[in-house]
């Protein structure tokens, strides 16, 4: 079974700043997969950055890039230079690869842009 | 313009009355799956399919059927809803492809609301 835990409910920044998002996960698969999805008040789920397990270097797009700590299962997402339209539901996702097809979420982090 | 669509959008019913969310992809995507999610809870899948005719239960199955006649739709079933069926409801399809990195594809979600 897979878990992903966000520990942080909620989370401010002001524009222009840096903030981190957290997120630790746990599974049993050797080739899993890592994401981040932003869900804004429109209710969409966008995605924002993928790690592939099997890849030490940390992804990156654009503002955002994530910490990658296979060993301590830690997952970050790091949002540079932060914009009024980066406020939205932070979700973090683990699937598993092979025949496991299941993608795991965890339950979110609020995330608050102050102008 | 590749896109997951649901339908309905909003739907407001009431409790023991048969309905059916709609799903469809234009992508040609093997792989599809229903989550619904809730305040605090993240999202969580219902049902999942790896292709035509091939389906199986998610994490929280009960209350649901799905089934895929087609590959391009995924409909999701509440046979007698009830209450805590409420929730907001998400299709969501991607490539099924062993081992991908494949991002799953998210419909614009389903404000479901039993009374």
């Amino acid at each position: 079974a897979q878990t992903v835990t966000q520990s942080q409910p909620e989370m401010s920044v002001q524009e222009a700043e840096t903030v981190t998002l957290s997120c630790t996960y746990d599974t049993s698969e050797s080739d899993y997969y890592l994401f981040w999805y932003k869900q804004p008040p429109s209710r969409q789920m966008i995605l924002v950055i993928r790690q592939e397990a099997y890849k030490q270097q940390n992804a990156t797009e654009n503002r955002f890039s994530v910490n990658f700590q296979k060993a301590a299962k830690s997952f970050s997402l790091k949002i540079s230079d932060s914009q009024l339209g980066d406020a939205a539901m932070y979700f973090c996702a683990c699937r598993g690869g092979g025949s496991n097809y299941k993608l795991t979420f965890g339950k979110g982090t609020l995330l608050t842009v102050n102008p | 313009e590749a896109q997951v669509t649901q339908n309905p959008r909003y739907l407001i019913t009431v409790t023991g009355k048969k309905l059916t969310v709609t799903c469809s992809q234009n992508m040609n995507h093997e792989y599809m799956s229903w989550y619904r999610q809730d305040p605090g809870l993240g999202l969580r899948q219902i049902y999942y399919s790896m292709n035509v005719e091939v389906t199986d239960k998610g994490d929280v199955p009960e209350g649901y059927k799905v089934s895929r006649k087609e590959k391009r739709n995924f409909p999701l079933i509440l046979e007698s809803p009830s209450p805590n069926q409420t929730s907001l409801y998400f299709c969501a399809s991607r490539k099924g492809t062993p081992g991908g990195n494949q991002p799953q594809h998210f419909g614009d979600g389903t404000r479901l609301s039993i009374l």
